[in-house]
């Protein structure tokens, strides 16, 4: 079974740093691209960006640049996704999802994981 | 960026009902358009993909179709388990990017 599960919920201060994970199990973890989505309380769904973890080739939403920052550790199948110093508007639920592609070239998100909830507030 | 539009955004139906939800890309995305739904606290769990391509283990009763820049999903027979949110999503080219969100309500 394939699964993507990530780490809990975290409640942070203005300024702080912070790295949420997404530990895969169930397929070759190498050869998938996962994507990092926020949703904001109430509202819809973003994508922040992407990376390989086969070479770890990024590409970060532009709107989400200077922001943060996408890594993987291929021995622990992980993906994480980093925040350099924290604002109240990074309040929001982050989801990881791995990325399938058909022979065609259009590709989709599936499975996602659960989601973390991150919280900032002074 | 690509920029993806539903309507309705709210939608209020019965039981047994069908409806449709739409999604415009503002520029041709051919048939790079996948659905999900969400629930209260929960992952977005993957419909259809590739406009009209059905997830292993959803209903039949969903339905995708379109390509270009319209796109449409249609349940037929609503059940209880359907009223949810639902999100069209854009991989043609990043930043990938979602529709709003269509929130379908019981009447």
């Amino acid at each position: 079974e394939v699964r993507l599960v990530q780490s809990g919920a975290e409640m942070k201060k203005p300024g702080e740093p912070l790295r949420i994970s997404c530990q895969t199990a169930g397929y070759a973890f190498n050869s998938f691209w996962i994507s990092w989505v926020r949703q904001r309380p109430g509202k819809g769904l973003e994508w922040m960006g992407h990376i390989y973890p086969g070479d770890s080739d990024t590409t970060l939403n532009p709107s989400f640049e200077g922001q943060v920052t996408i890594s993987v550790d291929k021995s622990l199948y992980t993906a994480y996704l980093h925040f350099n110093s924290l604002k109240a508007s990074d309040t929001a639920m982050y989801f990881c999802a791995r990325r399938l592609r058909s022979g065609a070239g259009y590709s989709w998100f599936d499975p996602w994981g659960q989601g973390t909830l991150v919280t900032v507030s002074s | 960026d690509i920029q993806m539009t539903q309507s309705p955004s709210s939608l209020s139906a019965s039981v047994g009902d069908r409806v449709t939800i739409v999604c415009r890309a503002s520029e041709t995305i051919n048939i790079h358009l996948n659905w999900y739904q969400q629930k209260p606290g929960k992952a977005p769990d993957l419909l259809i993909y590739g406009a009209s391509r059905l997830q292993s283990g959803v209903s039949p009763r969903f339905r995708g179709s379109g390509s270009g820049t319209d796109f449409s999903l249609t349940i037929s027979s609503l059940q209880p388990e359907d009223f949810a949110v639902y999100f069209c999503h854009q991989t043609y080219r990043p930043p990938y990017t979602f529709g709003q969100g269509t929130k379908l309500e019981v009447k």
